[in-house]
């Protein structure tokens, strides 16, 4: 089973519109939740994180997870053409360097 | 600016012929990695390295080869045993490996003919 598991996409939204962003994950052992944001032709970057449980906050963007299910999210809200790009997932911690992604989901915001 | 730096940016290579792929960090991280990403696809890892000296195959290491005689460089070898080798490469180092936070390149693009 893979680390993380994440619906492709692709996603179109219009301007303005919320979007959300999933993944599930499998190891309950990793406390570190990563959402990386990919501009076409480019190298992903880091957009935030969450550690544990609970949501993160910063400006129009929500990260959030639920250790339950096993479920992480990125909320965007009032989103915006710049906003189109790939959004890829990330689980980790401890000791654990093979860091594996998710498929990652392309977001395309429409004007 | 301490950054990771690939090159070349775009390489075409005929069928049969290895490649080699260079990353470069000056960040003074001591973990590093490759990734493979294809159209419509996420990262896939083809190895990576804890320390100087020392590497491990990721999830699609057939075909590809790494060393790591330096802290600051991790160059990848594509081989020609390398089945569908076009793609984009993508070169990352890792700042704790508590958080998972990776610091990427702008990526290097191989195309075959």
């Amino acid at each position: 089973q893979k680390e993380v598991e994440q619906d492709p996409g692709p996603l179109s939204v219009p301007e303005g519109a919320i979007v959300s962003l999933n993944c599930t994950y499998s190891n309950s052992a990793f406390q570190y939740f990563m959402w990386y944001r990919q501009y076409s032709r480019k190298g992903p970057e880091l957009l935030m994180y969450t550690y544990s449980s609970g949501n993160k906050e910063d400006g129009r963007f929500t990260a959030q997870v639920d250790k339950s299910s096993k479920y992480i999210s990125l909320f965007i809200r009032d989103s915006q053409p710049s906003d189109s790009a790939t959004y890829l997932c990330l689980n980790s911690g401890g000791s654990n360097y093979k860091l594996t992604f998710g498929k990652g989901t392309l977001l395309t915001v429409n004007p | 600016d301490g950054g990771i730096t690939q090159s070349p940016k775009y390489l075409f290579r005929k069928e049969g012929q290895n490649v080699t792929l260079s990353c470069e960090q000056n960040l003074n991280h001591d973990a590093m990695y490759w990734y493979r990403q294809d159209p419509g696809q996420g990262l896939r890892l083809i190895y990576y390295s804890q320390i100087v000296n020392d590497f491990q195959k990721g999830d699609i290491a057939e075909g590809y080869s790494v060393s790591r005689e330096k802290k600051e460089s991790f160059p990848l070898t594509v081989t020609s045993a390398q089945k569908n080798p076009t793609a984009f490469y993508l070169c990352a180092s890792l700042r704790t490996v508590n958080t998972g936070e990776l610091f990427f390149g702008e990526g290097s693009r191989l195309t075959v003919l």
